[in-house]
């Protein structure tokens, strides 16, 4: 299994460009999660997948677009890139199963700088 | 919306020091995870943390969560130069999404 996988692994943007970032996973989880990483902020969760077809926003959405049409993938779209975007996004999945909670299985995340 | 406190935000010790990061909830949290990132790469799942009082241990890494389930630790023993990196704690309430604290990062003088 490759695990939870994310293209491209950097990726520089000017102001109000747009482009999607890309995730899989192979294992059939149910879950699907968009984090962002910036320093002394840990990990915010930005948009998340219960399953394919449903979506919903986390703690930082505003800027960012996602969808599920498929199990697997979970792209996120950022509409019209900004500075404050600039940061580390990492694709993570969980299964459902009871009694695991959530524990998130990360992708190797993509940088992104947006000048 | 819920919040996870973590304290250090930064740790320094020297090798074979130990180590000791913690994470505070003001309300009662149903489980808590701890992640490891390595400089540069993803956070990677260490534990989770469910009953109350309850202690778990990884060679030299200890878990604890507290009796209220509103704080937990993680002790590393004489730290090693691989323990480097960010640990996070992630706590959860109920069927509440993850809410991950601010980490901590352990670096470390050999």
């Amino acid at each position: 299994n490759a695990g939870v996988t994310q293209t491209p692994k950097f990726q520089v943007l000017k102001t109000g460009q747009s482009m999607t970032l890309q995730c899989a996973q192979d294992m059939n989880h149910e879950y699907m999660s968009w984090y962002r990483q910036d320093p002394g902020m840990g990990l915010r969760l930005i948009h998340y997948s219960v399953g394919a077809g449903i979506t919903d926003q986390g703690e930082v959405p505003n800027g960012y677009n996602v969808s599920r049409s498929t199990t697997e993938d979970f792209p996120l779209r950022l509409l019209s890139a900004a500075p404050s975007q600039t940061s580390v996004y990492f694709c993570a999945s969980s299964s459902r199963a009871s009694g695991t909670g959530q524990t998130q299985y990360f992708g190797p995340g993509t940088r992104l700088l947006v000048l | 919306g819920q919040q996870v406190m973590q304290i250090p935000q930064y740790q320094h010790v020297q090798e074979g020091e130990d180590f000791t990061t913690y994470c505070n909830s003001s309300t009662t949290l149903s489980n808590i995870q701890w992640y490891k990132q390595r400089p540069g790469g993803h956070p990677v799942f260490l534990i989770q943390l469910v009953k109350s009082g309850e202690v778990k241990k990884q060679k030299r890494l200890t878990f604890q969560f507290g009796e209220a389930k509103k704080n937990s630790s993680l002790h590393i023993t004489a730290t090693q130069t691989t323990d480097v990196g960010t640990y996070f704690c992630a706590g959860q309430w109920g069927a509440q999404k993850l809410v991950f604290g601010q980490g901590t990062r352990l670096t470390i003088n050999p």
